[in-house]
């Protein structure tokens, strides 16, 4: 079945590690996306992209990177982890015609001590 | 760029009666609104969508209607049950930003047995 993959599903790791989460879609779609969200608040904007290396920043400012070298590939690595980073990281993705809304992922819950 | 504001931010209801949120938008050329139902621990799930060639659309419990004019939409959920608690986000889409979602804030609706 065409979804989109988060792995972990949990993370807790030191202050200063060097994380990568990862994020796979089989729906075939073009743009990719990726949120942060304390549980149940609203959705910050981090990262998206429309297509094979092209990356944009979003909204919120962030101290991660993303890399698009794929088209079902959109992993997000955190350099230095610090206690601000926990948070929740949701990828989505979604087609262009028609448009429809997102396909979220399960979400990354990381937890920096 | 792109404004969508949300309220409530919190609503309770009695289990039955109905239940509705608002969102409005800023920019004119957002041509598609999606809804999100998000619970508790998971991920959002689209539950219903509007484009901005139709006033009204329905499925089921849940309808959506917008309001070009006065750039705003709403989703209305009748006979409420418990399982309809969860946070719910709207989100608008401009053409001319490659269809990128703009998201509220988020509305925690609790329907009470």
């Amino acid at each position: 079945e065409a979804d989109i993959y988060q792995t972990p599903r949990y993370l807790v790791i030191g202050t200063g590690k060097k994380i990568t989460l990862e994020c796979s879609q089989t729906m075939g779609h073009d743009k990719m996306y990726w949120y942060q969200q304390d549980p149940g608040m609203e959705l910050h904007l981090i990262h998206y992209s429309y297509g094979v290396n092209s990356t944009e920043k979003g909204d919120l400012s962030s101290e991660s990177t993303v890399s698009r070298i794929r088209t079902e590939h959109f992993p997000l690595t955190l350099e230095s982890a610090r206690p601000s980073h926990t948070s929740q990281y949701l990828c989505a993705s979604s087609g262009t015609e028609p448009i429809r809304g997102y396909t979220f992922g399960s979400g990354t819950r990381l937890t920096v001590v | 760029g792109e404004n969508v504001e949300q309220h409530p931010s919190t609503l309770s209801v009695q289990e039955g009666d109905s239940a509705v949120i608002k969102c409005t938008y800023s920019d004119s050329a957002s041509n598609y609104f999606p809804w999100y139902k998000q619970e508790l621990g998971k991920r959002p799930q689209l539950i219903i969508d509007i484009r901005s060639n139709v006033g009204e659309k329905k499925d089921q419990r849940i309808a959506v209607t917008l309001n070009k004019t006065a750039k705003h939409f709403s989703l209305h959920i009748t006979e409420t049950q418990p399982e309809d608690s969860a946070v719910y986000f709207c989100a608008a889409s401009p053409r001319d930003t490659g269809n990128q979602f703009y998201f509220g804030t988020g509305t925690s609706l609790t329907v009470i047995p």
